[in-house]
């Protein structure tokens, strides 16, 4: 069974830093595209950051230079370092996993974590 | 970047109407459009993918047509179950991106 199960969330003061994990079950993180989405309060969906199974990493406007994604293979996880927070950085962080396929027909997202609280706030 | 935007924000039906939900692409997306639906405080799910096809487990009275640039989401039969907002996704290249979001909600 597919399982993601973000943390690392918090109240972190503006300037300030989180990185945030994605641990997946039932599925090897390294063999597929994986996807950081934000959802501040009463807000939409927002993309952050893609990487795709080979590596290929994306970034929205609003983050990038400011946040990186990663995976470890020994541990099955999914990271986003967060740094320079903004207030405007505040939402609910979601993982999720791509869908089977190739290139960029696998960018859909089938399985999604529960989130994580991200509180940007002096 | 390709902006989606949906139409209408939101709507009120009735149970058993049919409700439709339109995506459009402000460039091709040939079908790279994925639909999710999020319940009022619950994690967003999967519903349609290449802009047609049903995920597994997803009642058959929702379906997903379009291609190029304008795309629709309808359900067959409104459901109680079926209040949510529902999002659409472009996924042809980077960025990601979703649409707005529609509230849909039983009158």
């Amino acid at each position: 069974e597919v399982q993601l199960l973000e943390s690392g969330g918090g109240l972190v003061q503006p300037g300030g830093s989180l990185r945030l994990s994605c641990a997946a079950s039932g599925f090897t993180v390294s063999t597929y595209a994986m996807i950081w989405v934000r959802q501040a309060p009463g807000k939409g969906l927002e993309w952050v950051s893609d990487i795709s199974g080979g590596g290929t990493t994306h970034f929205a406007d609003s983050v990038n230079g400011r946040f990186s994604i990663s995976r470890d293979k020994s541990n099955n996880t999914l990271y986003l370092q967060m740094n320079s927070l903004r207030a405007e950085d505040t939402a609910v962080y979601y993982c999720a996993k791509g869908g089977a396929g190739s290139g960029w027909s696998k960018y859909f997202f089938d399985y999604w974590g529960q989130g994580t609280l991200v509180t940007v706030s002096s | 970047d390709i902006q989606m935007t949906q139409s209408p924000s939101s709507l009120s039906a009735s149970v058993g109407d049919r409700v439709t939900i339109t995506c459009r692409a402000s460039q091709g997306i040939s079908n790279s459009l994925a639909w999710y639906q999020q319940k009022p405080g619950k994690v967003p799910k999967l519903l349609i993918y290449a802009a047609s096809t049903l995920q597994s487990g997803v009642p058959s009275r929702f379906s997903g047509s379009g291609s190029g640039t304008d795309f629709t989401l309808t359900i067959s039969s409104l459901q109680p179950e079926d209040v949510a907002t529902y999002y659409c996704q472009k996924y042809n290249n980077a960025p990601v991106t979703f649409g707005p979001g529609t509230k849909v909600e039983i009158k």
